[in-house]
């Protein structure tokens, strides 16, 4: 059984361009989250999906911030106009049920904006 | 507001017992977890709290109370491979949100 997978492992991009991070949660994990961990610091919670539900976007930064999360598995995070402060871990988790509140962590993809 | 606290640092002794304590203010209570986070890796699930008192998963332990707003965990016979960051996290709120401290970085020598 496969974990929780993200892609890029690693990305480096020029301030300024978008950038989307790719989470591919387990298989029938219904809930989908999206964090963030800067260096030194606790996971900042962004964004949340739990089946067809409207998202609990609360934790979103700032409108160039952004992601879906089609046909109920994989999600993506695009990030526009990057910003050298978005430099970042993004980590995404997965849990089997809205009542589970075990959440399974992917690698994560470390964001470097120049 | 939200709020959780835990140490920065700590550093033990491989074979000792050390206590790593949490406090939180949030605005909502539906139980505390703890989380292993080994360098550059993802966090690991450790332990759920969501009623008062000790919960004892082998060489780890965690309590709480939520009278207090106070939580520890507990590990016993420390390996040099806990050396890692530990995450306090309070689900706090609908949908299953975690709101997580800033980790306590426990470094264990010989």
């Amino acid at each position: 059984g496969a974990g929780v997978s993200q892609s890029p492992s690693n990305k480096v991009t020029e301030k300024g361009k978008d950038v989307e991070l790719r989470c591919d949660p387990i298989s029938g994990h219904t809930a989908l989250y999206w964090y963030r961990q800067s260096l030194g610091q606790g996971l900042e919670f962004l964004i949340y999906f739990q089946g067809n539900s409207a998202p609990d976007k609360s934790g979103l930064p700032s409108d160039r911030f952004s992601a879906e999360r089609t046909g109920g598995s994989v999600s993506t995070l695009t990030i526009q106009r990057t910003q050298q402060e978005d430099s970042a871990v993004y980590l995404c988790a997965s849990s089997s049920t809205q009542s589970s509140y075990e959440q399974y962590f992917g690698p994560g993809t470390r964001l470097t904006v120049t | 507001g939200q709020n959780i606290d835990q140490p920065t640092e700590m550093t033990a002794t491989e074979g000792a017992i050390v206590q790593i304590n949490c406090t939180y203010q949030t605005s909502g209570f539906n139980g505390l977890f703890w989380y292993q986070q080994h360098a550059g890796e993802a966090p690991t699930f450790l332990s759920y709290n969501v009623l008062d008192g000790l919960e004892e998963k082998g060489r780890f332990s965690s309590f709480l109370s939520r009278s207090k707003g106070y939580s520890y965990l507990l590990l016993k016979e420390l390996q040099m491979k806990d050396s890692a960051s530990y995450l306090c996290a309070v689900h706090s709120g609908g949908y299953n949100k975690l709101i997580f401290g800033a980790g306590t970085r426990l470094a264990v020598h010989p």
